[in-house]
């Protein structure tokens, strides 16, 4: 069974330039997670998804970043502009739903840096 | 504020040593979990021990719990080179959801 893939695993952009992260998560699963890492500080919470539908967007940043989950597969994260400190690994994750305190399942992350 | 906090930050071992990575935390938890990071990769799970639980083992691992502290230590006994990695604990805190919060991480360092 696949695991959670992300696209690009890593990505150099300009400050200003937009740069787009796909996710998709292991087949089935309906809930879909983004997380970040940025300058080697602590992992930080980004969004939720259930399906297609935002459960919890609490975490993301600011209005430059902007997360959709098309049809409820794969997901997007778009980072428009860009800016330095969104330097850093973003961390997509799946689960099943209806699953009490099942382990969600992390992808290998995708390393962006702004120059 | 930040909900999971691991210390020490980094740790440097000799192969054949254990090491102990603590993680405390400030509010009411249902489950903590261990993740590790290796350099370049993605988060793997490592354990998951549950408020209720005191100790769990997995090889080589072993995890506590004290919720009256609020904290957790994570225990790897006989270390290898192949355990250098970032190593974090993440805390829910309720049955349903699963959005975690990590702490920052203890970067450990095994030396052959």
């Amino acid at each position: 069974e696949a695991g959670v893939t992300q696209f690009p695993s890593h990505s150099v952009i300009e400050k200003g330039q937009t740069v787009t992260l796909r996710c998709d998560p292991i087949s089935g699963h309906d809930n879909l997670y983004w997380y970040r890492r940025v300058m080697g500080k602590e992992i930080k919470f980004l969004l939720h998804f259930v399906k297609e539908s935002k459960q919890d967007e609490s975490g993301m940043p600011n209005n430059r970043f902007l997360a959709e989950r098309t049809g409820g597969t794969y997901s997007t994260l778009k980072v428009q502009p860009a800016e330095l400190e969104d330097s850093g690994v973003y961390f997509c994750a799946s689960s099943p739903t209806g699953s009490r305190r099942n382990t969600i399942y992390f992808g290998e992350g995708s390393w962006l840096t702004v120059v | 504020s930040q909900q999971g906090e691991e210390d020490p930050q980094a740790l440097s071992i000799q192969e054949g040593e254990n090491a102990t990575m603590n993680c405390s935390y400030k509010t009411s938890i249902n489950n903590l979990q261990w993740y590790r990071q290796n350099s370049g990769r993605g988060l793997v799970h490592l354990i998951l021990i549950r408020s209720n639980e005191r100790e769990k083992h997995s090889g080589r691992l072993r995890v506590t719990l004290d919720t009256s502290k609020k904290s957790s230590s994570l225990l790897i006994t006989a270390s290898r080179a192949a355990d250098t990695a970032s190593y974090f604990c993440a805390t829910d805190t309720d049955n349903y959801g699963q959005n975690f919060v990590f702490g920052p991480g203890t970067r450990l360092s095994v030396l052959p």
